[in-house]
């Protein structure tokens, strides 16, 4: 069974502060997804990343793929109330279903 | 944004009774994802459709049948809801290329 690993599992950081989370397989994805879920609602997604060694910016938030197209990481630089949220990673195998992680709960602080 | 309803929002039922959820999409997506959500699991895949009566099971379809007649419409059936069904139970259409999905806001089922 493929698993996508995501951690911390929560974070608690105060506004202003950087953070970085992760997610990690033992399995290639041919792409992977980043999505923000709010209380009440479905996920939303932020970012695609497809090659190995990508990285994408939005905002305050980074996302890299990893080289071997096994991990990512996303790292949100002075983070905001509103950066407050589950984040999911999911990848796309060769199979061509996705996989999603079981999420990082994060809570900015003002 | 990729217009996709679902229905109802809640529902409270009581064991043993059939439930049925929809989904509605108004793009004329091909894919369409069944998924429910539960503390210390995440997303499991429920059941999904490739096609209008094209359908195939996820990694936890047992209790629950889907149905796609048109390309709009994809139900999810409970044939007799248990406990354990109880659930937030998301719809997700695929996104073309090699994008990911856009999920519906869910239906929070409870089966009392």
């Amino acid at each position: 069974t493929q698993l996508l690993e995501q951690s911390p599992q929560f974070l608690s950081i105060q506004e202003g502060e950087n953070l970085t989370v992760y997610c990690n397989s033992s399995s290639v994805f041919s792409s992977l997804q980043w999505y923000r879920q709010e209380p009440g609602e479905g996920p939303v997604l932020l970012v695609t990343v497809v090659t190995g060694g990508e990285v994408k910016k939005l905002k305050r938030l980074t996302f890299q793929f990893g080289d071997a197209r096994k991990d990512s990481s996303l790292h949100i630089t002075a983070a905001q109330p509103g950066d407050t949220g589950l984040y999911l990673c999911a990848g796309r195998n060769r199979d061509d279903k996705i996989i999603f992680g079981k999420g990082t709960r994060l809570h900015i602080l003002p | 944004d990729a217009g996709i309803t679902q229905s109802p929002r809640h529902k409270v039922t009581e064991t043993g009774t059939p439930v049925t959820l929809r989904c509605h999409q108004t793009e004329n997506h091909r894919y369409m994802y069944w998924y429910r959500q539960d503390p210390g699991h995440g997303l499991r895949l429920i059941h999904y459709s490739y096609g209008v009566k094209d359908t195939d099971k996820g990694e936890v379809s047992d209790g629950y049948s889907v149905s796609r007649s048109k390309t709009e419409d994809f139900l999810l059936t409970l044939e007799s809801a248990t406990s354990s069904q109880t659930s937030v139970y998301f719809c997700a259409i695929r996104m073309t290329g090699a994008g990911g999905y856009t999920f519906g806001s869910g239906t929070r089922l409870t089966v009392v």
